[in-house]
């Protein structure tokens, strides 16, 4: 199985701020790395798919990049909103396991 | 693009099972993966295992093996997740979520809780 290790485990930030969460695959997973965002109570959504291709919709301030075995997700000028929990999961061999989650908290 | 919707919250005794349905609409049913994804109270992510309905394969943890089984129904465009002997470390929000080929999997269900309790 494929382990996914993320950090930081937890961050605090300002509205304004550029943070960036790191995730890294215990072998080799190409690009198919995915990153998410929950909310309170409800089901993830899904910001960037092949590492670094944004879904329609999502603001341009989040970025993705990496390939191999480390990604990172960057938030340029965090917005109100952003402040949530983030996931990176991997699509290229099953189990499908996700990162351990990153709960961005206001500063 | 498809839509997930499940069925509601259960309240479940200590060694019983219960079985979470998974309804699409919207798409063809037989485009996508359908995978089971958990998370307990205050905590992540958890994959379970998964389906491709058009030729019935399925895949799952060696965590759940034995205890889970998956299931899709075709006519109905409905998938399923089983889980049997249960204990009150599998309370949690149990998620459903779609997958085109070898995209990410990005459709989510809203959840299902499970709740174990004698």
């Amino acid at each position: 199985d494929i382990q996914m290790t993320q950090s930081p485990f937890s961050l605090s930030a300002s509205v304004g701020d550029r943070v960036t969460i790191t995730c890294r695959a215990s072998q080799g997973i190409s690009n198919y790395l995915g990153w998410f965002q929950q909310k309170p109570g409800k089901a993830p959504k899904s910001l960037i798919y092949a590492a670094s291709s944004l879904q329609s919709g999502v603001p341009s301030r989040f970025s993705g990049s990496g390939s191999g075995t480390d990604f990172t997700l960057t938030i340029n000028s965090l917005q109100p909103e952003d402040f949530a929990t983030y996931y990176c999961q991997q699509y290229y061999s099953y189990p499908h396991n996700f990162g351990q989650g990153t709960k961005l908290e206001v500063k | 693009q498809v839509q997930l919707v499940q069925s509601g919250a259960e309240v479940k005794k200590p060694g019983s099972s219960v079985k979470v349905s998974c309804k699409a609409s919207g798409d063809t049913f037989s485009r996508y993966i359908i995978s089971w994804v958990r998370q307990a109270p205050g905590q992540g992510l958890e994959w379970m295992g998964m389906i491709i309905p058009i030729i019935g394969i399925t895949n799952s943890t060696q965590k759940f093996q034995g205890r889970v089984t998956i299931t899709a129904d075709k006519s109905t465009s409905t998938a399923y997740m089983e889980l049997s002997s249960l204990g009150s470390e599998d309370t949690a929000v149990y998620y459903c979520v779609g997958q085109r080929g070898n995209r990410v999997p990005e459709y989510w269900g809203q959840g299902t809780l499970v709740t174990v309790s004698s």
